[in-house]
């Protein structure tokens, strides 16, 4: 099974500043048909996860443009050009490139 | 406008069978490259991924889970069932339903998620 590792665990951020958040993957992510199949996902306080990013670095519909995805392999990162309060949550990174399909632990965002 | 929605009993006593079922609109599990999985989360904790059903019948489970876990779909419907088998107090969680596309236009992640239904496993 690949292992999906986030740092930090929790992040307390000021309003309005960058926050940016660490995937790591036990191997590498990119499928035999040359993608990379590593998406992020945001959960809000009571509410289901909700899709951000995928395929490392494409926003979803209706995603606002402060979030962003990169990386490559095995280490991908999730940046908040500017957090906002409705930006308070969980985020996990996923893994769809093999089965069995694996989720990071979560790192919570929340505002100082 | 794709929407899912998990239903089921929120309380089953250990070694139970749990039955949940998705109701989902806005696409077909007829067409090429849709899938339904299905994720769980105990409470306070990360997500888990339990099992997929393709358009095409293929089933992927959890291996942890495999033995206890059945997928089905029913098209006509737009329904997909998971079962579980021998529920215990450590199954207690929120039962998520979600929608993906592996097509080559399409995400590859769940991308329309369901609001989720809490099964409490309790005598």
């Amino acid at each position: 099974d690949i292992v999906m590792t986030q740092t930090p665990l929790s992040s307390p951020v000021t309003l309005g500043q960058p926050a940016s958040i660490s995937c790591r993957s036990s191997q590498s992510l990119v499928h035999s048909d040359g993608n990379t199949y590593l998406s992020w996902l945001q959960q809000r306080p009571g509410q289901p996860p909700r899709l951000l990013i995928y395929k490392i670095s494409n926003r979803f519909s209706g995603v606002p443009d402060r979030f962003s995805g990169s990386g490559a392999g095995t280490d991908f990162t999730l940046k908040i050009s500017r957090v906002e309060a409705e930006d308070v949550g969980v985020y996990y990174c996923m893994q769809t490139t093999q089965f069995p399909l694996t989720f990071g632990p979560g790192t919570k965002v929340d505002i100082k | 406008q794709i929407t899912l929605k998990e239903s089921g009993p929120t309380l089953v006593k250990p070694t139970q069978t749990l039955t949940l079922t998705c109701t989902f609109s806005g696409f077909s599990l007829s067409t090429s490259g849709v899938g339904v999985g299905w994720i769980r989360q105990p409470p306070g904790k990360a997500l888990e991924w339990l099992a997929l059903i393709y358009w095409d019948d293929d089933k992927r489970y959890s291996p942890s889970l495999k033995s206890r876990l059945t997928i089905t779909k029913d098209t006509s419907k737009n329904q997909v069932v998971l079962t579980m088998t021998n529920m215990d107090p450590v199954d207690t969680a929120t039962y998520y339903c979600a929608h993906r596309n592996i097509a080559a236009a399409g995400t590859v992640a769940f991308d329309y998620w369901g609001q989720g239904t809490l099964v409490t496993v309790s005598s």
